[in-house]
């Protein structure tokens, strides 16, 4: 079965500490996975996407495969990046079914 | 705005009674999702249409039924509410069934069922 594990529900550091958040995921194919964020009274929004080995807002997060896993990394932690991050996964074949891990709520202490 | 909105954003109902849920995109999108968040976070999908067609239908009660009348409407109707309904419901589009995951959410619609 399709499943995304996010072990910490609540993570909290530093100003310009390095920041992990963790993903874990189960799946037999090929995965397709994805960070989301949630800003304060904002909407959830895609983050970044494991094929585009793209950098946003500082943010990078390299799959892998022997893991399974997908971690969400910054060196640098910024006030503004204190948010609610969701890991997901792509299970559908040949249609967009997400399914997302429970969640990280990341608090940046100045 | 360009956006996906829900109305409505609040709702308390009494057990039993039935409800419905709206969503509406003007991104241009021709897929649409229905999410639903429970009291630990955990986001799972409930319902995909693409073009109108229901395209995924999760292990869902029958009690749920969407409708899509259009490409930018995706409504979420509940007959016979259980206190277990009580969640956020996140509406979602996007264009095409594959896009590379971006999906646009909606605001939420917290549903508390007394």
């Amino acid at each position: 079965a399709q499943r995304v594990t996010q072990p910490e529900k609540l993570l909290s550091v530093f100003k310009g500490a390095p920041v992990e958040l963790k993903c874990n995921y189960s799946y037999s194919g090929s995965p397709e996975l994805f960070w989301y964020v949630q800003y304060s009274r904002q909407r959830l929004q895609l983050l970044l996407r494991h094929i585009s080995r793209e950098s946003i807002k500082g943010f990078t997060a390299d799959l892998n495969k022997g893991e399974t896993s997908f971690h969400l990394k910054k060196p640098f932690a910024q006030e503004e990046d204190s948010a609610m991050y969701y890991c997901a996964l792509n299970s559908g074949q040949g249609a967009q079914k997400l399914v997302f891990g429970q969640g990280t709520r990341l608090t940046i202490n100045p | 705005d360009t956006a996906v909105s829900q109305t409505p954003k609040y709702l308390v109902t009494q057990m039993g009674n039935d409800k419905s849920i709206k969503c509406e995109q003007n991104l241009g999108h021709d897929t649409m999702y229905w999410y639903k968040q429970d009291s630990k976070k955990f986001l799972k999908i409930m319902f995909s249409y693409n073009n109108k067609e229901l395209i995924i239908n999760e292990t869902v009660p029958n009690r749920f039924s969407p409708k899509s009348p259009d490409k930018a409407h995706l409504n979420l109707h509940i007959n016979s509410l259980e206190l277990g309904d009580s969640a956020v419901y996140f509406c979602a589009s996007s264009q095409g069934q594959w896009t590379g995951g971006e999906q646009f959410f909606g605001p939420g619609t917290r549903l508390t069922v007394l």
